[in-house]
């Protein structure tokens, strides 16, 4: 079975740091483009990252410079670094597949809760 | 940035009716790359539709999807209980960006 675990979520100072993993079972990551979605409490969906097959990386512009993705082949695990983290950044925190040859995304995981106070 | 607008922001509707959700972009999207997402409370989005018009393993075929450039349509033929969520909108585009319109929240 195709599954997506996250974790590492919880409570951070405004400025601080965490990691978030996702790790997949059922399919291997490096075969697929992989992502993290973002959702505001109340709010919509918010696109945060990509990590392609190849190694290419690319972030949303309110991330850029603060966050980092990462993939580590050997645990089948997705990885965000998150750095200097704002109030604003509070969010249940998705991974996701990307289908081949398509730009969405057809296995999400449960989402972990990360919040950013003081 | 490509823009995704979606409408209306709710939708009231009973079993039964059909249902006709609009997404609009800002810029022309690629036939393969609009895809549709429905959320319910506490669960993470799922896929419905791909590509704009190929349903997602699993989807009932009330579900379609239709449309081309910069306007989009998910059409739900007739509503079950079940269908009572949020949907949502996505393209990609380049640069490597991903969308995602604000959503359409579809209530009894």
């Amino acid at each position: 079975e195709v599954q997506l675990v996250e974790s590492g979520g919880g409570l951070v100072q405004p400025g601080g740091s965490l990691r978030l993993s996702c790790a997949a079972s059922g399919f291997t990551v490096s075969s697929n483009y992989m992502s993290w979605v973002r959702q505001a409490p109340g709010k919509g969906l918010e696109w945060v990252s990509v990590f392609y097959t190849a190694g290419e990386t690319y972030y949303a512009d309110s991330v850029k410079g603060r966050f980092t993705i990462s993939r580590d082949n050997s645990k089948n695990t997705l990885y965000l670094q998150m750095n200097s983290l704002r109030a604003e950044d509070t969010a249940v925190y998705y991974c996701a597949r990307g289908r081949p040859d398509y730009g969405d995304y057809d296995c999400w995981g449960h989402g972990t809760l990360v919040t950013v106070s003081s | 940035e490509n823009v995704l607008t979606q409408s209306p922001g709710t939708l009231s509707l009973s079993p039964g009716e059909r249902a006709t959700l609009s997404c609009r972009a800002s810029q022309s999207v690629g036939s393969r790359y609009l895809a549709w997402y429905q959320q319910k409370p506490g669960q993470a989005p799922r896929v419905l539709i791909f590509g704009t018009s190929n349903r997602a393993t699993g989807i009932p075929d009330r579900f379609s999807g239709s449309g081309s450039g910069t306007d989009f349509t998910l059409t739900i033929s007739r509503l079950e209980p079940e269908d009572f969520a949020v949907y949502y909108c996505q393209q990609y585009g380049s640069p490597p960006h991903y969308t995602f319109g604000q959503g359409t929240r579809l209530e009894i």
